[in-house]
């Protein structure tokens, strides 16, 4: 069976310090990947997905940046955090896309991070 | 272009209340339609989907009826339970696997 995995599960960073999140998938070939991020009393918001190694789509602009460097592994890095990065980071990942439109999303369980 | 609206929360009931936590969604075609669950501290489950109209999708006791005429998919239980106090979000797609999401609506179940 397929399985998403986040880590950390929380972290608590300064301002201006750079971040690194880890998602891997198991158990699936070539996953679409998603990196969402629910601020405080906010939805989520859609920040990159990927179709692919090495392929990367921004949802929004922002001090954030993401990287796929093998096929179940997606990376979301900033060089600089601010403390509007705070929130909550979700994972998830659909298989491959034979039908868009109609599946599901499974989400890994999220790390919640403050910055101080 | 594409949205989802929801109620505002929080929703505060007894358990064994009946629930409906309203969503509608603006769409340019026939999006699918969904609810997540998330659990406190935990990421997001799917709890339903419908991917055409008049669909009803379904899910531990929890119904939403796909409405095209009212472009809605309200989620409703007939009777709540504790386990069940968490943030419900309604989302669509639309010719993408990327989810558009309301804000979602706290459920506070009392006993």
């Amino acid at each position: 069976s397929q399985t998403i995995h986040q880590w950390p599960a929380t972290l608590v960073q300064p301002v201006g310090s750079p971040l690194s999140l880890e998602c891997t998938v198991e158990g699936t070939s070539n996953p679409n990947l998603y990196w969402y991020r629910q601020a405080a009393g906010r939805g989520l918001q859609l920040l990159f997905y990927s179709v692919g190694i090495g392929q990367i789509s921004s949802e929004v602009p922002q001090n954030l940046s993401a990287s796929r460097p093998q096929d179940r592994q997606f990376i979301l890095s900033s060089k600089k955090l601010l403390l509007s990065d705070s929130g909550f980071y979700l994972c998830a990942w659909t298989p491959g896309a034979l039908v868009w439109g109609n599946q599901p999303q499974h989400f890994g369980d999220g790390t919640r991070l403050s910055i101080l | 272009g594409n949205s989802v609206t929801q109620m505002e929360g929080p929703v505060t009931l007894s358990e064994e209340a009946f629930l409906t936590i309203n969503c509608t969604y603006t769409a340019t075609g026939y999006p699918s339609l969904f609810w997540y669950v998330q659990y406190p501290g935990e990421g997001l489950q799917l709890l339903l989907k419908a991917t055409k109209a008049d669909d009803k999708g379904s899910n531990k006791g929890f119904e939403a009826t796909y409405r095209k005429e009212t472009t809605s998919f309200h989620l409703e239980k007939g009777s709540v339970q504790v386990s069940d106090s968490a943030v419900y979000f309604c989302a669509l797609t639309y010719n993408t696997d990327k989810l558009i999401f309301g804000t979602g609506t706290r459920l506070q179940v009392f006993p």
